[in-house]
C-alpha cells in the first residue's frame, strides 16, 4: 500500500543551525502538507505544496516538493528554540473518487539554547 | 471562523467500559477525520468521511471501534470496549488541515 517515509527520525541541534526533514512516498503524490505538532498540542497546519517542483518559503521555514511529486523536504534556517516539535508530512493522493491523506511519523526537533 | 470543536477534553475510563468522543468540524467543511495518536507516535488515521459517507476506515479496528457522521455534520466515535492500549489522544480534523484540541483518554 501507500506510505510515506520520513527521516531523520530525532534530530537534535544547537541553536542557530540549519535543520531539514525529508519525505518520500512510495507513490505520486496530488499534494503534500506539512504540520507542526508541539509536545502537548494538536498538529497545526503550516503548508500545503501541489505543484511539481514547487519551493514556498515562510520566513525561515523552506518547503519544497520533488518534480515527480513523490519527496518534499522541509528546512529551517538558524533554528530558535521556538521551532521545537514535531514536524510531520502528509501526502494527498488519488483513491478512486476520493483523497487520501498518508502521514509520515515524523522528525522530532530539540534545540540547545 | 470557528475551529474545530471536540469534546470531552479528557476521560478516564476503565477497561471494557465504553467511551464516545464528539467532533463539531468547521462549518463547511465536507471532509471529517479522526486520527488517535498514541504518546511518542504521529497520528494514525482511524476513520475518514466525506460529508455522512466514509472514505477509508480500513485501520478502524470495528470489532470495538465506530464512527458515525449521520448528517455530514458532527461526527460521534465510539469505543466499546475500551482495552488498556486505547489509551491516546483521539484527534479530529476539519478538511484534513485543522485540527480540533482532541480528547485525551487514559484507559485504566
Amino acid at each position: 500500500g501507500q506510505q510515506v517515509m520520513q527521516i531523520p527520525q530525532y534530530q537534535h541541534v544547537q541553536e542557530g543551525e540549519d535543520f531539514t526533514t525529508y519525505c518520500n512516498s512510495s507513490t505520486t503524490l496530488s499534494n503534500i502538507q506539512w504540520y507542526k505538532q508541539r509536545p502537548g498540542g494538536h498538529p497545526v497546519f503550516l503548508i500545503q505544496l501541489v505543484k511539481s517542483g514547487e519551493v514556498k518559503k515562510q520566513k525561515r521555514l523552506t518547503f519544497q516538493f520533488g518534480e515527480a511529486k513523490k519527496n518534499s523536504s522541509l528546512h529551517i534556517t538558524a533554528t530558535q528554540t521556538t521551532d521545537v516539535g514535531t514536524y510531520f508530512c502528509a501526502g494527498s493522493f488519488n483513491a478512486g473518487n476520493n483523497r487520501k491523506l498518508i502521514w509520515g511519523l515524523g522528525t522530532s526537533l530539540a534545540v540547545n539554547p | 471562523e470557528a475551529g474545530v470543536a471536540q469534546s470531552p477534553r479528557y476521560k478516564i475510563i476503565e477497561k471494557r467500559q465504553s467511551v464516545a468522543f464528539w467532533c463539531n468540524p468547521i462549518s463547511g467543511h465536507a471532509t471529517l477525520y479522526w486520527y488517535q495518536q498514541i504518546l511518542g507516535q504521529g497520528p494514525k488515521l482511524l476513520i475518514q468521511f466525506q460529508n455522512n459517507g466514509v472514505v477509508d476506515d480500513s485501520q478502524l479496528p470495528k470489532d470495538r471501534f465506530s464512527a458515525e457522521r449521520l448528517k455530514g455534520v458532527d461526527s460521534t466515535l465510539k469505543i466499546q470496549p475500551a482495552k488498556l492500549e486505547d489509551s491516546a489522544v483521539y484527534l479530529c480534523a476539519s478538511r484534513g488541515q485543522y485540527f480540533g484540541p482532541g480528547t485525551r483518554l487514559t484507559v485504566l
